[in-house]
């Protein structure tokens, strides 16, 4: 059974910094692996999608990278915008981490 | 291209009613997938249909069930509720089993009084 863990739980930086958020799987026989982010009471929007056969994915000032053979993924968001606050979630074989919840101060 | 659809948006119930909620996929898309979030449990897993047939199923009891029709439609029910009940149902559909990544609804926002 998969099992995705998302590390930190909380993150709250200044308005301009680079960023790392981090995710965990335990079974590396995936299809692909998805970041989403959800504002509060809404749906999830998806971020980044990155298929089992690639390295990493980019959109605009997000870049994500997956290494399966270490079971990790990490989401990289460049001159973080308070618009960035929201919480991040990351999807493995339809298993979600418990997310980052991520403020970004004027 | 329309999105996913839910049905409805909010619903209000009393213990021990039942319940149905819609989900209607991207066009083309044969899986249907249905998460329940709680402020507590975060996302969690309840089950998945590809072509009218449950894939897989999360660590959920009896009373939640579900369907998929022929038109990939699917329908989540719960019977029995309960206050725990409450949360924000989300269903996301993907071309098959998460092929190309899954694109969710806004939800169906469930309050068990």
């Amino acid at each position: 059974k998969q099992e995705v863990t998302q590390i930190p739980a909380a993150l709250s930086v200044p308005e301009g910094e680079n960023l790392v958020l981090n995710c965990s799987f335990t079974d590396s026989a995936i299809y692909n692996l998805q970041w989403f982010r959800q504002d509060p009471g809404k749906g999830l929007t998806s971020l980044l999608l990155i298929q089992s056969s690639q390295r990493e994915q980019t959109s605009g000032r997000l870049n994500a990278s997956l290494d399966k053979s270490s079971g990790r993924s990490t989401l990289y968001i460049a001159a973080s915008q308070p618009g960035d606050s929201a919480t991040y979630l990351c999807a493995v074989s339809a298993r979600f981490g418990a997310g980052t919840r991520l403020t970004v101060k004027p | 291209k329309a999105g996913v659809t839910q049905t409805p948006r909010y619903l209000i119930k009393t213990r021990g009613q039942q319940v149905t909620l819609s989900c209607s996929p991207i066009s083309g898309h044969r899986s249907v997938s249905w998460y329940q979030q709680t402020p507590g449990q975060g996302l969690q897993f309840l089950f998945e249909y590809f072509s009218e047939t449950q894939r897989n199923k999360g660590n959920f009891p009896g009373r939640f069930s579900g369907r998929q029709f022929s038109n990939s439609r699917s329908e989540m029910n719960v019977s029995t509720l309960e206050l725990g009940d409450s949360a924000l149902y989300l269903c996301a559909s993907s071309l098959r089993t998460g092929e190309k990544g899954y694109t969710f609804g806004s939800g169906t926002r469930l309050t068990v009084v």
